[in-house]
């Protein structure tokens, strides 16, 4: 069975720092990995979707990898800001059709 | 164009109490999943639907859960004798197909269900 871990579960940074979040699974039979932010009391945004056969997506100061053979991926953000302050998720697509998530990784940007 | 909607966005009931949980997919979507995310947690896989019938219902935690998709488009979650362990947030999604290559998810707000 899949199983997603995210380090850290929660994290808080001052305003600008770079910064790291972790994903690790156990199958390393995956199609896709996907990371998504979650603000309170809301669904899921989709920021970026790394194929099995690529290495990493970038978007704006968003950078993801994915090291498929090894069973990681990491969210890089750049320059972060209180308004990247949200819940990230990461979410990987096995032979099945659901997704698998992680727990997530809590983010505080402060001021 | 407009993305997955879930109604209510918000439900109390008391313990014991059947609830319905409705999704409108994105139109065009014949995939439907439902997921549930408990406090502090990541979403789990409850079901999926592929058109009218259900693909893989595995993640149904016991058998007071259900979920039917009568026309291929709407869906409703069923929870009967619903107890305070099912309060969480219920996430529908919707993709092109099921199927591979995959596709994409695209995700409702969510109903907060809250059994006291």
């Amino acid at each position: 069975k899949q199983e997603v871990t995210q380090i850290p579960a929660a994290l808080s940074v001052p305003e600008g720092e770079n910064l790291v979040l972790n994903c690790s699974f156990t199958d390393s039979a995956i199609y896709n990995l996907q990371w998504f932010r979650q603000d309170p009391g809301k669904g899921l945004t989709s920021l970026l979707l790394i194929q099995s056969s690529q290495r990493e997506q970038t978007s704006g100061r968003l950078n993801a990898s994915l090291d498929k053979s090894s069973g990681r991926s990491t969210l890089y953000i750049a320059a972060s800001q209180p308004g990247d302050s949200a819940t990230y998720l990461c979410a990987v697509r096995g032979a099945g059709n659901m997704l698998t998530f992680g727990g997530g990784t809590r983010l505080m940007v402060k001021p | 164009g407009a993305g997955v909607s879930q109604t209510p966005s918000n439900k109390v009931t008391e313990k014991g109490k059947y609830v319905e949980l409705r999704c409108d997919p994105i139109s065009g979507h014949t995939a439907l999943y439902w997921y549930r995310q408990s406090l502090g947690q990541g979403p789990e896989f409850l079901i999926y639907f592929q058109g009218t019938g259900a693909a893989d219902d595995s993640g149904l935690p016991n058998d007071r859960f259900f979920a039917v998709r009568p026309e291929g488009s709407v869906s409703t979650l069923k929870i009967q004798r619903t107890e305070r362990g099912d309060s969480a947030v219920y996430l529908c999604a919707s993709s092109l197909k099921a199927g591979f290559p995959p596709y994409e998810q695209y995700f409702g707000p969510g109903t907060r269900l809250t059994v006291t």
